[in-house]
């Protein structure tokens, strides 16, 4: 039963406009949750986080929304460029010693 | 952001042999993982330590074994290789809460290890 969903499995979206990527979870206990990047061959990069005390965190291009009575967050990207193009990654924790769940991740492509 | 390394980045290997995959952070953290992934798939904990000593298994089952004798080192060893094996493996580590500035579930991964088991 998978916790964490990404239900959206690609999106494709013109350089300079805004890339939203969802995500939506089941577990109420989830109290802090996580964007990470990937590129091909190469390791998932921490992008940004949000605890649950928050329904906003912006760092630069990026920004994740958070709607814990919806059980879901989006993480906005704007304005995308051409090197955003990879796997995003959205996990959550419970608590502050529990490990990641991971969903099943997004392939972002953003057009020149 | 950690420093953390894996060795072999990539490794193409006959079925019954032996492998060892190495993972070394250089922050000190407390926390160490491995997950394995397949592509278009999630990310799924296989093995994790949360000091010297310790060592547990992960939510997916997997023939690895780990061992962490050292706070900076955690391989995993598959001891007879097989085909299903095929996978790429990322280790992670992570601070404690309280360890440092950064929340203790915010992990970071190392570039990964691709195994391919003919």
């Amino acid at each position: 039963d998978q916790q964490v969903k990404q239900n959206s499995p690609s999106l494709r979206v013109q350089e300079g406009r805004i890339s939203i990527l969802n995500c939506d979870y089941t577990n109420s206990m989830f109290d802090y949750f996580l964007w990470y990047k990937k590129y091909p061959a190469e390791g998932p990069t921490f992008l940004i986080s949000i605890s649950s005390i928050k329904d906003k965190n912006e760092d630069g291009r990026f920004t994740v929304f958070l709607n814990k009575s919806a059980k879901h967050l989006s993480l906005h990207i704007v304005p995308s460029q051409p090197g955003d193009s990879a796997v995003y990654f959205c996990a959550a924790s419970a608590g502050a010693n529990s490990k990641l769940t991971f969903g099943k991740g997004i392939t972002l492509s953003v057009r020149p | 952001e950690a420093d953390i390394y894996q060795t072999p980045r990539y490794l193409v290997i006959g079925t019954g042999k032996k492998i060892t995959l190495e993972c070394s952070q250089t922050m000190g953290h407390d926390k160490m993982y491995w997950y394995q992934q397949d592509p278009g798939m999630e990310l799924h904990l296989i093995h994790y330590s949360y000091g010297v000593n310790s060592t547990e298994k992960g939510d997916l089952s997997s023939e690895s074994t780990v061992s962490r004798i050292r706070t900076e080192h955690f391989p995993l060893t598959l001891e007879s290789a097989r085909p299903s094996h095929t996978s790429q493996y990322l280790c992670a580590s992570s601070e404690s809460p309280g360890q440092g500035k950064t929340s203790g579930n915010t992990i970071y991964f190392g570039e990964g290890s691709w195994l391919t088991v003919v």
